[in-house]
Order: C-alpha cells, then structure tokens, then sequence
C-alpha cells in the first residue's frame, strides 16, 4: 500500500458546483497534513495546513480523520481559476519529511 | 525576499553529460529538499538537508549528489546523464522543528526542466 494514496481525477466539474478530494495515508504516526495546489508547468503552493479540528479559509474546507486515517478537501462554488491538481502531503511526527501524494487533477468548465 | 530560487530554468543534456543545477533559499530555512517529478507523476524526494553540512538520501537518490556547505545553497550534481533523469526538478525549502504544523510549511523554486537525449 502506498504511504499516501489519491484519486488522480480527473475531476470534472461545473462552475459553482462543490467538489471534494480524499487523501488516505498509511502511517498513523503520522502528524502533519497539508494540502498543496500545484497549475500546469508550476511549482506547488500551499494551499491550506490541516487541523485535527478541522478549518476553513473561504470556499475551501479541509478536514482529518485520525480513525480511518485520511484527509479531505471540500471546495466549494468551484471557480474557473480553481483547475489545478490538488497535493496531499503527509510529515510523519518527528521526521519533518514530507510525502508528496500523486495528485488529484480538478477542471472546472463553464 | 525572493524565497526560493533555481537555475537553470531549462536545460537539455545529451547522454553522458554531467551538470549542476542550483538552488538558494533567503529565508533562513534550516531543511533544504530536492524533488523530480516525471509528467503526471507525484514528487520524489531525491536528497534533503537538515542544515549545512548534513545531508541525506531521499526515495531515487541513484545518480545524483548533493552538498550544503551554507544554510542557503543546496546544489544537486547530475553525474554521466541518462534518459531516465529527464524531468522537473523542484527544490524547496522549509523551517522544520517549528511547534505548529504550518511552520512545516514548504516553499519550491520555479523548478528545472532537463531533457536528457
């Protein structure tokens, strides 16, 4: 089973619909979760950090479930600007090294 | 700050060829990474750093090296150039040790695009 496991999508949506992404991981030692945005021929960007709470930054919604040991991103009114691929990414507690997951690839379409 | 920056921003080698591709940090980061990422693959983590003078292998380290001899370079050696090595390479940077989670946060250059014919 791979460390950090997503759907590569595409996913291809309507503007204003609301989409959502999961992110599974296979060490439950694992302590930090982040989801990145990386557009065609570009660098990943930070797009959110994940709280166990839970948080929110506008139309985006990350979320972590320690039991089932995965992560999601909900976005919602999709925008244009939104097609992206989105990144999981997994830091094992006390490692500081990052595991990158293989992507999931967003399209919104007018 | 200009964060993260790579040279070059392209390159195409032949077979054999070596070369160096450069990255700084001017963000007094002390962990330094390097990644490939192939098309439509995930990142692979190639080599990493902690701080200057430490260095240690990632996931495909096999034909290439590194070295950080200052907290803001960390240069990545492309040794007798194959096919194989022909993709994206992105170096990034992060303040890792931190006590909240977004301190992992990490910061990429603009990446490297080699061709290896």
């Amino acid at each position: 089973r791979k460390e950090v496991e997503q759907d590569p999508g595409p996913f291809n949506v309507p503007e204003g619909a609301t989409v959502a992404f999961n992110c599974t991981y296979s060490n439950s030692a694992s302590q930090s979760f982040f989801w990145y945005r990386q557009d065609c021929r570009k660098e990943p960007k930070l797009l959110m950090s994940v709280y166990s709470s839970g948080n929110e930054d506008g139309r985006f919604t990350a979320q972590l479930n320690r039991a089932s040991q995965y992560i999601s991103l909900l976005i919602r009114d999709s925008k244009l600007s939104d097609s992206a691929t989105y990144l999981c990414v997994v830091i094992l507690g006390g490692s500081y090294i990052p595991t990158f997951g293989r992507g999931t690839s967003l399209i919104v379409h007018p | 700050n200009a964060g993260v920056t790579q040279t070059p921003k392209f390159r195409i080698l032949k077979i054999g060829q070596s070369m160096t591709l450069q990255c700084a940090q001017d963000m007094n980061h002390n962990y330094m990474y390097w990644y490939r990422q192939d098309p439509g693959m995930g990142l692979k983590l190639i080599y990493y750093s902690v701080g200057a003078g430490i260095t240690d292998k990632g996931e495909v380290p096999n034909g290439y090296n590194v070295s950080r001899s200052t907290t803001e370079d960390f240069p990545l050696r492309l040794e007798l150039a194959a096919p194989s090595q022909t993709s994206v390479y992105f170096c990034a940077s992060s303040y890792s040790g931190g006590l909240a989670p977004s301190q992992e946060t990490q910061y990429f250059g603009p990446g490297t695009r080699l061709l290896v014919l």
